[in-house]
């Protein structure tokens, strides 16, 4: 069983849709949790990470912690074209940014 | 501009040649990464080094070797790739203590015959 399995999607949804993606993981040291965008032919990157449980916000974009659950979320609001993109969570027990453990990734198509 | 630097950006290669992939940052991050991303497998992590000389496994480090000798510089070693190797690599980099610093590389495809 992996440590951490993501909603494996593909997702289609048309432009202005709130979007929802999810992750869950077994490790209950894991305390800070990344989300990353992944275009195609492109290298990850970073676009919020959070601490423990909570919720983070960053213009259209929120991540949401529940560690009781071991369940985390990226909410995508009016959702753009632009948006069309793998998703990945990923997630470490450490501050520092050494090891870490991601997701498989979900791929996001939003349609004009 | 901060940037990761790959190189070669694409590479087929034959079984058993010895062969090096590097990577380079100019931000002078004491964090530097190598991932393999593979189709239904995700992104997983292969290597790290959280600064000059010192590096750690990741979750599948089998079949590779890297080596941290200048800050700026984090090359991955394949001394006898096999095609199970046959993957896209990426390298990403990071400040001490600070995930929201963290940058990837544009990514190496590796083809292994």
């Amino acid at each position: 069983q992996k440590e951490v399995e993501q909603d494996p999607g593909p997702l289609s949804v048309p432009e202005g849709a709130i979007v929802s993606l999810n992750c869950t993981y077994s490790n209950s040291a894991f305390q800070y949790f990344m989300w990353y965008r992944q275009y195609s032919r492109k290298g990850p990157e970073l676009l919020m990470y959070t601490y423990s449980s909570g919720n983070k916000e960053d213009g259209r974009f929120t991540a949401q912690v529940d560690k009781s659950s071991k369940y985390i979320s990226l909410f995508i609001r009016d959702s753009q074209p632009s948006d069309s993109a793998t998703y990945l969570c990923a997630m470490t027990p450490n501050t520092n940014a050494g090891k870490s453990t991601f997701g498989d990734g979900t791929t996001l198509t939003v349609k004009p | 501009e901060a940037q990761v630097t790959q190189n070669p950006r694409y590479l087929i290669t034959v079984t058993g040649k010895k062969l090096t992939v590097t990577c380079s940052q100019n931000m002078n991050h004491e964090y530097m990464s190598w991932y393999r991303q593979d189709p239904g497998l995700g992104l997983r992590q292969i290597y790290y080094s959280m600064n000059v000389e010192v590096t750690d496994k990741g979750d599948v480090p089998e079949g590779y070797k890297v080596s941290r000798k200048e800050k700026r510089n984090f090359p991955l070693i394949l001394e006898s790739p096999s095609p199970n190797q046959t993957s896209l690599y990426f390298c990403a980099s990071s400040s001490s203590g600070t995930w929201d610093t963290q940058y990837f590389g544009p990514g190496t495809r590796l083809t292994v015959l």
